[in-house]
């Protein structure tokens, strides 16, 4: 397996516009996760799903943010407008869940950059 | 607010000395506890899990797990420069959100050749 796939690698925009940050998960894993990464705050999770259905949102920032996983091996990021805070490495991890199973494995991330 | 405390460092180490990297957490009903390597740029890459009071020894790692201090910590023998990144502590309470780990900030670890 490939592993979790995210595109693009990086992501310089201006402030106000529309940035769709993409993941495919590893094949077979149950949950798929969307973190955000900064010095400042360390790893945050912004959104969890388990078998397409987000589970818990309550670490997106605001309604600017949104995510949605169509299929069992896509999911997106959607910042709409972005802003100059939005700055930072977007992780997408995926798990098999389960107790004794429940290790993420992590995509190579999105930098973003918001001028 | 469920935390997880790391000292940032840096921690600096000689090649060949012992790195004792450590976590504490403050919610009492977590379950398994996790140590994440992250070279910079890089992504987080799973090294230890523990579930268990005790320790749990894999290779050079050994994690040491202390429920009733709600302390975590990973030890590395024989330091490498190769072992230099941040280590990023995760736990995770189950019965609650399955799979949401909370992470530390983590260490940045520095073993001089």
């Amino acid at each position: 397996d490939a592993g979790v796939i995210q595109s693009p690698r990086h992501e310089v925009t201006e402030m106000g516009q529309e940035v769709t940050l993409r993941c495919k998960p590893i094949s077979g894993h149950d949950y798929l996760f969307w973190y955000r990464q900064t010095m400042m705050r360390g790893l945050e999770l912004l959104i969890y799903f388990n078998n397409n259905v987000p589970i818990d949102d309550s670490g997106m920032p605001e309604d600017r943010f949104s995510a949605k996983m169509p299929n069992a091996s896509f999911s997106t990021l959607k910042i709409q407008p972005s802003e100059p805070r939005d700055s930072a490495v977007y992780f997408c991890a995926s798990s098999l869940g389960g107790q004794g199973s429940e290790k993420l494995f992590f995509g190579s991330g999105t930098q973003l950059s918001v001028l | 607010q469920k935390e997880v405390e790391q000292n940032s460092g840096p921690l600096s180490v000689p090649e060949g000395a012992i790195a004792s990297l450590n976590c504490t957490y403050s919610d009492r009903g977590s379950q398994s506890f996790f140590w994440y390597r992250q070279y910079s740029g890089k992504s987080p890459e799973l090294i230890m899990f523990i579930y268990s009071n005790g320790d749990k020894e894999d290779g050079r790692f050994t994690a040491q797990l202390n429920k009733a201090s709600q302390y975590v910590s990973l030890l590395i023998r024989d330091s490498q420069p190769s072992d230099s990144a941040t280590y990023l502590c995760a736990v995770n309470e189950w019965g609650g959100s399955q799979g949401n780990l909370i992470f530390g900030k983590g260490t940045k670890l520095s073993v001089k050749p």
